[in-house]
């Protein structure tokens, strides 16, 4: 099963629309983190947030908002007034204090949403 | 200062070739990971160092596959004979130490087209 699932293949916007991104993920772990990364069409993947399960304050970084809600399971991503530039796939990831493996702090990606904003 | 840098940014074999990648940490960075992205599988974890500790290769898709890291700092990942569905991009990550709560930064990444 997967752990992180995005449910949002594509989305298409037009510039100063918001979008809002969503992430649901699954863990028996009550110690996890939680990640969003960017991937511009370069393809370097580019580190957005770390979240962990014990601070559910939503948090806000300019044009960047993250809603942590652990009673459903998600951390959503929105971005307020979308640009151009917002263009990419956009990953969630997980990382679990118990791993089945000895791996500390492999993560666990969603499929990733493509964004697409429109000028 | 300087980020993960990965070598070959692109490469393009024929089945049946041996080929490296390689990645170079961000200094001072213990933790160094490899993940491979392609399109039916996504992001998938692949192998895990630990400063000079047995790498962790649970996520590695066959004995086809291996990796070293030498002197605790750039790592090599190995493809032997390879073959059409090993095409995908490969991830190289570090972070300052293992464990959930540590980011992992990224390089760019090498392309590898298996012809």
């Amino acid at each position: 099963a997967q752990k992180v699932t995005q449910a949002q293949t594509e989305i298409s916007v037009v510039e100063k629309e918001d979008v809002t991104l969503d992430c649901v993920y699954e863990t028996r772990d009550t110690t996890y983190y939680l990640f969003w990364y960017k991937q511009p069409p370069s393809g370097e993947l580019v580190f957005l947030i770390r979240r962990n399960s014990f601070d559910e304050q939503n948090e806000i970084s300019g044009r960047y908002s993250w809603n942590f809600q652990k009673s459903t399971s998600s951390f959503n991503f929105t971005i307020t007034a979308s640009q151009v530039v917002d263009s990419a796939v956009y990953f969630c990831a997980l990382s679990e204090k118990k791993d089945r493996g000895s791996t500390l702090g492999r993560l666990y990606f969603g499929r990733g949403t493509q964004l697409t904003v429109w000028p | 200062g300087a980020g993960v840098s990965q070598s070959p940014s692109n490469k393009v074999t024929e089945k049946g070739k041996d080929v490296e990648l390689r990645c170079d940490p961000i200094s001072g960075h213990t933790a160094l990971y490899w993940y491979r992205q392609s399109l039916g599988q996504g992001l998938e974890f692949l192998i895990y160092f630990q400063g000079n500790s047995a790498p962790d290769k649970s996520g590695l898709p066959s004995d086809r596959f291996s990796a070293e890291r030498t002197g605790g700092s750039v790592s090599t990942l190995t493809i032997q004979r390879t073959q059409q569905e090993d095409s995908a991009v490969y991830l190289c990550a570090s972070s300052f130490q293992p464990g959930q709560q540590e980011t992992q930064y990224f390089g760019p990444g090498t392309r590898l087209l298996v012809l």
